[in-house]
């Protein structure tokens, strides 16, 4: 069955460093990717959107990367702020589901000053 | 801005009632999704739609229903409220023409007493 992987551990980072966050799947063939951020008692918020014929994607300090051969997309947070400081989903989509996403669990980031 | 509306923020209802979730989006979008959110388990797809009358069924549509009457509106119906479907109900939508990207509700937590 399909199954989407992301660190269940919480990640902390120290204000300024660069936070990497990672989203591995299995018996799946995406489409494309995406990443959302969700912050507590609130619903997600789309972040960026990479596709299967794309490496990298960046927005501002943000850096998505997407290797169909390992099956897994990394999530870079440059020059990390408290603001930053949320849980980040990664979402899998392909053209059998239609526009139906398949979402990771998450990943709890907290950035300290 | 996209906005995406959900009738209630907090609910409490007791087993066996019926419960209605209400949904608006404000864009004209096409499609319509309902999912709930629960710790461990992830954001999992209840039920979709792409039209109005239309809906397809998501990873877990048991217990529910859903009505999509008007383009702008997406009803998720609990038919007899059980206890193991108190959890936060999400809405989305997504837009022409960038239809795989997902403009979330702020939630509806639900407590079936």
């Amino acid at each position: 069955s399909q199954k989407i992987e992301q660190n269940s551990e919480a990640l902390n980072i120290q204000e300024g460093k660069t936070a990497t966050l990672t989203c591995n799947y299995t018996n799946y063939s995406p489409a494309y990717l995406q990443w959302y951020r969700q912050d507590p008692g609130r619903g997600p918020v789309f972040l960026l959107l990479i596709r299967e014929n794309e490496k990298e994607k960046r927005k501002e300090r943000l850096k998505v990367t997407f290797d169909t051969t390992l099956k897994q997309s990394l999530f870079h947070i440059t020059a990390s702020q408290p603001a930053d400081s949320a849980t980040y989903l990664c979402a899998l989509g392909d053209s059998n589901s239609g526009y139906a996403l398949n979402f990771g669990k998450g990943t709890s980031l907290l950035v300290t000053p | 801005d996209v906005k995406v509306t959900q009738s209630s923020r907090y609910l409490v209802k007791r087993t066996g009632e019926k419960v209605f979730l209400e949904c608006v989006q404000d864009m004209d979008h096409e499609n319509m999704f309902w999912y709930r959110q629960d710790p461990g388990l992830g954001l999992r797809l209840i039920y979709f739609s792409y039209d109005v009358k239309m809906k397809e069924k998501g990873d877990i549509p048991e217990g529910y229903s859903v009505s999509r009457e008007k383009k702008e509106r997406f009803s998720l119906i609990l038919e007899s409220a059980s206890t193991n479907q108190t959890s936060m109900y999400l809405c989305a939508s997504s837009p022409p023409p960038h239809q795989e990207t997902q403009y979330f509700g702020p939630g509806t937590r639900l407590l079936v007493l």
